[in-house]
C-alpha cells in the first residue's frame, strides 16, 4: 500500500519558537496532501489542503500566516508552525491522495502523526 | 448539528459479537466515504471504502444510503484485535472538504 512519513515524531519546543513538520509519500505521488491537528479525545480537524505547486487552501478559522504550508513537490509538503504557543500543542498528522494504484477514489493515506508539545 | 455524526460510544462487546455503526453526514455535495480505524495515539487506518452497492471485506461490511445521507459498518465475529475507534468520513471530490466523524470507541472483551 502507499506509505507517508512525518518527521518528526515528537517535538518539544519553547513558546515562540517555529517547528517544521515535513510529511513525504514514499512510494506515490501525492497530487494533494491535507494537514489535519486532533486535540485528545478529539476528532481530527482538517486545517488545509495544498497541491503541489499551488498555495494552500485553509480551512475556516486556521491562521495562514501562523501555519504556513509549502507543497514544493508531489511527494513533500511542509506545515510550519510558526510562533508556536502552548495552546498550539496537538497531534499533527497528514495525509495524501494521488496515483497511488488504489481504486478507492479519494482515498487519503496518513503518516503516523507528529506529537508537538509546546512549553 | 456536526457535518459528519456518529453513534456516540464506547461500545463494549463480547468477543464473537457483530457490531453495528451508523454515521450520517449533511453535506450533499460529499462523494466519497470511508470507514477509518485508530488506535490510541496512531494515526487513522483505512479501514475500507463505502460505495452505493455495499461492499464487504471478510467480517467487516459497509453501507451507503445516498438518499438518507446514511453510513453504516456491521463487524461479524468481533475479535479483541477490532479494538479501537472507528472513523467514519466524507469527501467531495478530491478529498476537498474531507471531514471525519468524531469516532465512536469500541472494546472487544474477551
Amino acid at each position: 500500500g502507499a506509505v507517508v512519513s512525518q518527521h518528526p515524531s515528537r517535538v518539544i519546543c519553547k513558546s515562540g519558537t517555529s517547528v517544521k513538520i515535513e510529511c513525504r509519500s514514499l512510494d506515490f505521488q501525492a497530487t494533494t496532501m491535507f494537514w489535519y491537528r486532533q486535540f485528545p479525545k478529539q476528532s481530527l480537524m482538517l486545517m488545509a489542503t495544498s497541491n503541489e505547486g499551488s498555495k494552500a487552501t485553509y480551512e475556516q478559522g486556521v491562521e495562514k500566516d501562523k501555519f504556513l504550508i509549502n507543497h514544493a513537490s508531489l511527494t513533500l509538503s511542509t506545515l510550519t508552525v510558526t510562533s508556536a504557543h502552548p495552546e498550539d500543542s496537538s497531534f499533527y498528522i497528514c495525509s495524501a491522495t494521488g496515483l497511488a494504484g488504489d481504486t478507492a477514489r479519494d482515498t487519503q493515506y496518513f503518516g503516523p502523526g507528529t506529537r508537538l508539545t509546546v512549553l | 448539528r456536526k457535518e459528519v455524526e456518529q453513534d456516540p460510544g464506547p461500545f463494549n462487546v463480547p468477543e464473537g459479537a457483530t457490531v453495528a455503526f451508523n454515521c450520517t453526514y449533511s453535506n450533499s455535495a460529499s462523494q466519497s466515504f470511508f470507514w477509518y480505524r485508530q488506535d490510541c495515539r496512531k494515526e487513522p487506518k483505512l479501514l475500507m471504502s463505502v460505495y452505493s452497492s455495499g461492499n464487504e471485506d471478510g467480517r467487516f461490511t459497509a453501507q451507503l444510503n445516498r438518499a438518507s445521507q446514511y453510513i453504516s459498518l456491521l463487524i461479524r465475529d468481533s475479535k479483541l484485535s477490532d479494538s479501537a475507534t472507528y472513523l467514519c468520513v466524507a469527501a467531495e471530490t478530491g478529498g476537498f472538504k474531507t471531514i471525519f466523524g468524531a469516532g465512536t470507541r469500541l472494546f472487544v472483551k474477551a
